[in-house]
């Protein structure tokens, strides 16, 4: 069955440090989304890209982040300098389409350790 | 945008009987709502899927209800075994069905 790979599974770095974490979705998926679980709380949306491009970002999004698709297989979240509180379980997610199959299929997290 | 309540205490029920978890939202009815199972440390695992025009959805021994009036989707777990033990995710989509809003989620536990 496809499912969304992740990597690494965990990261630990320190703080003011970049970090860029993979995702290869489903092959024949469109819509591709990151979201972050804080130890304890929700899981909480990020971004959602479609069509090469951001389609809709949360205030978290700030510009310390950003998302790439670069080969048309991977999608990858990078946080440019990394803070104490971006310690989270970070999921990559991906859905057919919208509407009919809206289901999201998510990937096993990469978990960062910020310090 | 919409604010989704689950009852954040765990709910602990003995293996056979039926879980009955609540999701509540607040603003605008969506077309649909999603449950999503997490165990620890991992991902959300998509469940059931229902429409505003259903009032229920079976899956095996799930059952979803959806009541656009109350506002109010009932997830239940009959004949639960301790394995259904894990937090169970209350989706909705947002404004312009791009993104999944989920709830804080109710822990399961199935006792032997």
């Amino acid at each position: 069955e496809p499912e969304v790979t992740q990597t690494p599974s965990h990261q630990v770095t320190q703080m003011g440090q970049e970090v860029i974490l993979r995702c290869v979705p489903i092959s024949n998926h469109l819509y591709f989304y990151w979201y972050r679980q804080i130890l304890g709380q929700k899981v909480e949306f990020l971004v959602s890209f479609y069509n090469n491009e951001i389609s809709e970002k949360s205030e978290i999004f700030d510009d310390q982040f950003s998302v790439e698709r670069p080969d048309g297989s991977n999608f990858t979240l990078k946080i440019r300098s990394t803070k104490l509180e971006d310690s989270a379980m970070y999921f990559c997610a991906s859905r057919k389409g919208q509407g009919a199959s809206g289901e999201l299929f998510f990937g096993e997290g990469s978990r960062l350790t910020v310090l | 945008s919409q604010k989704i309540e689950q009852n954040s205490e765990a709910l602990n029920i003995q293996e056979g009987k039926t879980a009955t978890l609540t999701c509540n939202y607040t603003n605008y009815s969506p077309a649909y709502l999603q449950w999503y199972r997490q165990d620890p440390g991992r991902g959300p695992v998509f469940l059931l899927l229902i429409r505003e025009n259903e009032k229920e959805k079976r899956k095996e021994r799930l059952k979803v209800t959806f009541d656009t009036t109350l506002k109010q989707s009932l997830f239940h777990i009959t004949a639960s075994q301790p394995a259904d033990s894990a937090t169970y995710l209350c989706a909705l989509p947002d404004t312009g069905f791009q993104k999944l809003v989920f709830g804080t989620g109710t822990r399961l536990l199935v006792s032997p």
